[in-house]
Parts: C-alpha cells; structure tokens; sequence
C-alpha cells in the first residue's frame, strides 16, 4: 500500500517549458487536491477533484491546468513555466471533501529559471 | 474570503520546555484538523476536532476548539527533539469541499 505517489520528486524548468506533475493514490479515495507551498506562505490550494472527472479551482489556480484521468490519477500541468511557479508541489487524497483527513504525497521540488 | 491565522509564526524552545501554537478563524468552523510537517518532509494528519470545546489528547500533545468554535490550540508537554517541525492547522472554507490551511508554526528545540 504506496499511499500517494508522485513523480518526479525534483525538476528543474526554463522559463516557457511545460512540464506535468503526476500524482497516484491506492487508497480507493475520491477527492484529490494539488497544493503549492512557498516559504512563509503555508499550503494553498491550486485545484481540486471531489469525484472521478470533476475538477475545481482553489486559491491560486491561474498558470495551471488539472486533469483527474480516473479514480486513481490527479495531474497538474505547468503550460509555460514562470519563475514564479517555483515551489514545492504536494498532491492529497482523501476520503470525502473536508471532513475527512488528507493524505499527503511526498512532494515535487520545482525550479524555474 | 475566510482566513485562518497561526501565531506565533516560529517558536524556539529548549528541549523540555512546553510549546503552544495558537490558530484563529474568521468564520465559525464545523471542524478543525491539524497536520504536522518535518523538515523536507510531508504534512501528515495528527488530529480532528468537531465539537464545540473539544479537548483531545495524544500522549504529550493536547488539542483544544474553542466554545464558538472560531479558534484551536494545540499545546506540547515537555518538549522533545522529535517534536520539530511545522504544525498546521486547517478548516473547512465556508460550506465549500475546500480546506484552508494556516500558515503554519515552525518548532526548533534545542536539545
């Protein structure tokens, strides 16, 4: 049992690159989150995913796009890269919406030069 | 929109000592979860709270939501290195599926 899985742990982008962010869990959850965390800025959400093939934007959505290509699967896609987008990305699963405890991956460390 | 406030945004104690983090909502909360991150880790879940004045405890660690259920503690007994890391708090965003997450606590102990 994984858990959340996601890949690739480190990446270094120019400035234009896309790139996509993939995220698995095993834990026949349904909601799935993406997450952004910058230094002193604590965890915003990006975008979401309640069920298999809804999605649904969080706080800070803009530059990104989500895909949830089955129950399994939540990616979150860069289009053109911008140094600004450098961060530590963290996909969660969970059970249900927000009365239920979320399961975090290990994270992506992202560079964008 | 909602907010929700962590103070103080870093505490550094001497191993032994105790250690509060305080969490603070703009809107009334129907529940309230607490995450714990070491350094280069993950956040993972320590706690949920729903009622009104809920106190919880994990050994040395104890988790409280206030009468109105707008604030949370959580408070560490005699501090251990093990202790380090960020603590989390989080609700709900008013009756959406979304969680916000507070800023965080960053805990150093000195041993």
């Amino acid at each position: 049992n994984a858990g959340v899985t996601q890949t690739p742990k480190f990446q270094v982008l120019k400035t234009g690159q896309s790139m996509t962010l993939q995220c698995a869990q095993d834990m026949n959850h349904n909601s799935m989150y993406w997450y952004r965390q910058d230094p002193g800025m604590g965890l915003r959400l990006i975008y979401y995913s309640a069920s298999e093939g809804t999605t649904d934007k969080g706080e800070v959505p803009n530059g990104y796009n989500v895909s949830r290509l089955n129950k399994r699967e939540f990616s979150l896609r860069l289009e053109s890269a911008a140094p600004s987008q450098t961060s530590v990305y963290f996909c969660a699963s969970s059970s249900g919406t927000v009365q239920y405890e979320q399961y975090f991956g290990p994270g992506t460390r992202l560079t964008v030069t | 929109g909602q907010q929700v406030m962590q103070i103080p945004q870093y505490q550094h104690v001497q191993e032994g000592e105790d250690f509060t983090t305080y969490c603070n909502s703009s809107t009334t909360l129907s529940n309230i979860q607490w995450y714990k991150q070491r350094p280069g880790g993950h956040p993972v879940f320590l706690i949920q709270l729903v009622k009104s004045g809920e106190v919880k405890k994990q050994k040395r660690l104890t988790f409280q939501f206030g009468e109105a259920k707008k604030n949370s503690s959580l408070h560490i007994t005699a501090t251990q290195t093990t202790d380090v890391g960020t603590y989390f708090c989080a609700g709900p965003q008013g009756g959406s599926e979304k969680l916000v997450f507070g800023k965080g606590t960053k805990l150093t102990v000195n041993p």
